[in-house]
């Protein structure tokens, strides 16, 4: 089975502190993508990556950062927590790319982050 | 203009009826669309892909793409009561998936 593990599903932090999300796939999938999801705003692109050490910004990159140095592994940085990131984040991977060929993406099951 | 733009909802029907589920998108380019289903506390995940103007039916499915209009559409067929869940729309952009905000859909018994 396809499985994306993301490791926290719920995070309390304060403002501030660096937080670290990390999103695990085991289907050897090339792309790995972050998104944030609010209500009323559906789920936005954060970044990217279509390879090992590669990243590419989404539509909102700023007060983020992200890391992969393994191919199964993908994570997001937030460097200095604020109340505006507080938000369901969740990790996906694809097999061809941006959606995949068929438009697939695999999710995980998302971590909520309150900032306080 | 958001470059996918869905109905927020809710939207209600009765079991057995059929629930239409609509989608506009901005750019005229776009080649692929994606309706993804998401239930309440849980991740989204694809049930029908369209590329092609028409329809295309899976169970009790349909999706309708007309890209004059630039509108894309979900048909659900004899509603169910678990077919309770937000419908997110997606469309490939610039090798991008951007999903609209979605529309949530409740089937009452």
């Amino acid at each position: 089975d396809v499985k994306v593990t993301q490791s926290s599903r719920y995070l309390v932090k304060r403002t501030g502190e660096k937080v670290f999300l990390e999103c695990v796939q085991d289907m050897d999938h090339e792309n790995m993508f972050w998104y944030r999801q609010d209500p009323g705003l559906g789920l936005r692109l954060i970044y990217f990556s279509y390879d090992v050490k590669m990243k590419e910004k989404g539509d909102i990159p700023e007060g983020y950062s992200v890391s992969r140095e393994k191919k199964e592994r993908f994570s997001l940085i937030l460097e200095s927590a604020s109340t505006n990131q507080t938000s369901m984040y969740l990790c996906a991977s694809s097999l061809f790319g941006a959606g995949g060929a068929d438009g697939e993406l695999f999710f995980g099951e998302g971590s909520r982050l309150t900032v306080l | 203009q958001k470059e996918v733009e869905q109905n927020s909802g809710p939207l209600s029907v009765p079991e057995g009826a059929i629930a239409s589920l609509n989608c506009t998108y901005s750019d005229r380019g776009s080649q692929s669309f994606f309706w993804y289903r998401q239930y309440s506390g849980k991740s989204p995940e694809l049930i029908m892909s369209i590329y092609s103007n028409g329809d295309k039916e899976d169970g009790r499915f349909t999706a309708q793409l007309n890209k004059a209009s630039q509108y894309v559409s979900l048909l659900i067929r004899d509603s169910q009561p678990s077919d309770s869940a937000t419908y997110l729309c997606a469309v490939r952009h610039t090798g991008k998936l951007i999903f609209g905000q979605g529309t949530t859909l409740q089937v009452k018994p």
